[in-house]
């Protein structure tokens, strides 16, 4: 998975208590980006990061906050997690501003009750 | 936004054949597409990609062909194996690296 972990890989919340995903990469690339995957949907961007501290919205940005202190560290924070944010979690990596492919994380399964 | 999609959700070859996975694009301007191919349990994993300057691209037992004039993807997977067996998504990129749009996915099944 080209340097990249995901922690945790699994977790189970209840509706209304906040949450922190992680992305770590060991590869010093510039570029970060989390995704959301639901069935029927694809890969739905939900935010991303061109730099330390340098941060945009996606497609599906909603009730999602992210933070990059680090070049290796990309958190993706549910301020009070929702049902409707029960999906899989993917942080992918680049690390050229054009024509260049994206690697991908193992993933994090996240459940709301 | 525009959006990528697929014509076939699923699709089974016998082990040995060719596979032929489809996908159309409506963004005339998107630049540079990629083929990602997605085990049960694991992230996408990049198989192959092309720009728009170019209309065909070939990688070990895969091509990918661009035909721009009626915004089509398609990728060839020659001899298919039990081990290409997974979920294939195309993605285009609309800005320069900046916002991939995916497509929801075609599973491949290869029958023994």
């Amino acid at each position: 998975d080209a340097g990249i972990t995901q922690s945790p890989r699994h977790k189970v919340t209840e509706t209304g208590t906040p949450v922190t995903l992680r992305c770590h990469q060991t590869e010093n690339h510039r570029y970060m980006y989390w995704y959301r995957q639901d069935p029927g949907h694809g890969l739905r961007l939900i935010h991303y990061s061109y730099g330390v501290k340098d941060t945009d919205k996606g497609e599906v940005s909603d009730g999602y906050s992210v933070s990059r202190s680090k070049t290796e560290d990309f958190l993706l924070t549910l301020e009070s997690a929702t049902s409707s944010q029960t999906s899989v979690y993917f942080c992918a990596i680049s690390d050229r501003d054009s024509y260049n492919e994206q690697f991908f994380g193992p993933g994090t399964r996240l459940t709301v009750l | 936004g525009e959006s990528v999609g697929l014509h076939l959700p699923t699709l089974s070859v016998q082990e040995g054949d060719n596979s032929i996975i489809n996908c159309a694009y409506s963004n005339s301007a998107s630049d540079y597409f990629i083929w990602y191919k997605q085990e049960s349990g694991k992230g996408p994993q990049f198989i192959i990609d092309i720009r728009s300057n170019m209309d065909k691209r070939q990688g070990q037992r895969v091509t990918v062909l661009l035909n721009k004039t009626v915004k089509h993807l398609s990728l060839q997977i020659a001899a298919t194996q039990p081990g290409d067996s997974a979920v294939y998504f195309c993605a285009e990129d609309e800005n320069y690296g900046q916002n991939f749009v995916f497509g929801p996915g075609t599973r491949l099944s290869v029958l023994p």
